[in-house]
This record gives C-alpha cells, sequence and structure tokens, in this order.
C-alpha cells in the first residue's frame, strides 16, 4: 500500500522558471492538502483540495502560485516566475477525509538558483 | 488565531537520558487536536500521535509519552531512555476541529542525542 508519493524529490530552477510539484495521494485518500516548510522553519499551512475542487487556500500566496487536483492524475502545486524566497521544502499530506489522520509524503526540496 | 510555541529550539542529550520537548498552545476554540511529527534528518515526516481536546489522558507508547495539561495549554512529549535515533526535529501542531488537517505548526525543537 504506497504511501503519498511526491516528484520529484529535489527540483533546481533558475529565477524566472516554473515550478511544477506533485503528489498522489494515498489509495482511497480524496483530501490532499500542501504545506510549506522554509529553511529552519516549521511547516506552514498553504492550501486544500479535494477531487477538482480548493477548499482552503487560505496559505497560498496571492501571487505566481495555484494548485490544483484534477479528477483524473496527482495534484499539482505550481509557482510561476520563481524567486529565491521560494526555496523550500514543499509537502503534500493527503487523508481519506477531513478528520482522518494526514499522512505527509517525502517533499519535494525546491531551490530556485 | 491559533499559535505553537515550542521554545526550546534545540535540545542535546547523552544516550539514555530521558528527555522532554515542551509544546504549548493557543486557540480560541473548545475542541480542537493536537499532534506531534517527527522529522529525522532524511526530511521525511513521521506521524507520531493525534490527540483531540476532550481527552486529557496521558499516553504512553514504548519510551513516549505525552502529557496533556488543558488548564495550562501544553502538550508536552517525553522520551525516556533516549537513543541515537531519536536524532530529530520534533514538531509540535493544533488544528481546529472542523478545520479536520489545515494544522498550524510550531518551529520545532531540534534533538540531538549523543552516543
Amino acid at each position: 500500500n504506497a504511501g503519498v508519493m511526491q516528484n520529484p524529490r529535489h527540483l533546481v530552477r533558475r529565477r524566472g522558471q516554473e515550478a511544477r510539484l506533485r503528489c498522489s495521494p494515498m489509495k482511497g485518500h480524496s483530501h490532499v492538502y500542501w504545506y510549506r516548510q522554509l529553511p529552519e522553519e516549521g511547516l506552514k499551512f498553504m492550501v486544500y483540495l479535494q477531487k477538482e475542487n480548493i477548499i482552503d487556500e487560505s496559505g497560498m500566496p496571492k501571487e505566481r502560485f495555484s494548485a490544483e487536483f484534477p479528477k483524473e492524475g496527482p495534484s499539482i502545486l505550481r509557482i510561476q516566475q520563481v524567486v529565491r524566497g521560494d526555496s523550500a521544502a514543499y509537502f503534500c499530506a493527503s487523508s481519506r477525509d477531513s478528520n482522518s489522520p494526514l499522512h505527509f509524503g517525502n517533499g519535494t526540496r525546491l531551490t530556485v538558483t | 488565531a491559533q499559535k505553537v510555541t515550542q521554545a526550546q529550539t534545540e535540545i542535546s542529550v547523552v544516550e539514555k537520558e530521558d528527555v522532554t520537548l515542551d509544546c504549548v498552545y493557543e486557540t480560541r476554540d473548545t475542541t480542537y487536536y493536537l499532534f506531534w511529527y517527527k522529522q529525522p534528518p532524511s526530511g521525511e515526516l513521521v506521524f507520531l500521535i493525534r490527540r483531540n481536546s476532550f481527552d486529557e489522558q496521558n499516553e504512553i507508547s514504548g519510551r513516549y509519552s505525552w502529557n496533556f495539561q488543558k488548564s495550562t495549554s501544553s502538550f508536552n512529549f517525553t522520551i525516556t531512555a533516549s537513543q541515537v535515533v531519536d536524532s530529530a526535529v520534533y514538531f509540535c501542531a493544533l488544528s481546529e476541529w472542523n478545520a479536520g488537517n489545515m494544522l498550524t505548526f510550531g518551529g520545532g525543537t531540534r534533538l540531538m542525542v549523543k552516543p
């Protein structure tokens, strides 16, 4: 029973490029959450999605960041025109419903040069 | 607004010592969940415990134990007879009852267990 799968594990982008981070939830999980961990800090909630719907995006920066969870395929966190401050570990987590325990992926470490 | 404070940024102990990681939280909700996660050097997040605010019983799981004190808004974590493999960053987190898995995390405590 595979856990939450995130890819790539490491991603390097130059300033101004786009970054796409993918997350496949655990089997049977339809709730997906993205969190960001800046260097030497705790995790910060970004966005909560269910299939084809954004439920809560109160933690997402207003510009350049977007997320989707289509009917088929993984959830995607997209960062346009990356800047150095976007360098962080991005964690995806999934749950069966909004009150079931969260299962985290191993994260994608984004480095912007 | 919710807030989780882990005042200890780094703790260093020698193997076999007991160590307690502190967690203090703030919330206006009367019902909520509290969590602890472990982040080893490899970087993944490992779920340790979830406790709801109705249940103030202390919990023990092997060498791990948790002390939930609603009166002081604390949810402390103790590792008994620490081992080198316990070296990691430990995060405490909180979520509102109806916010499900939108967690507010503390800043983490880095635990170093020396042989």
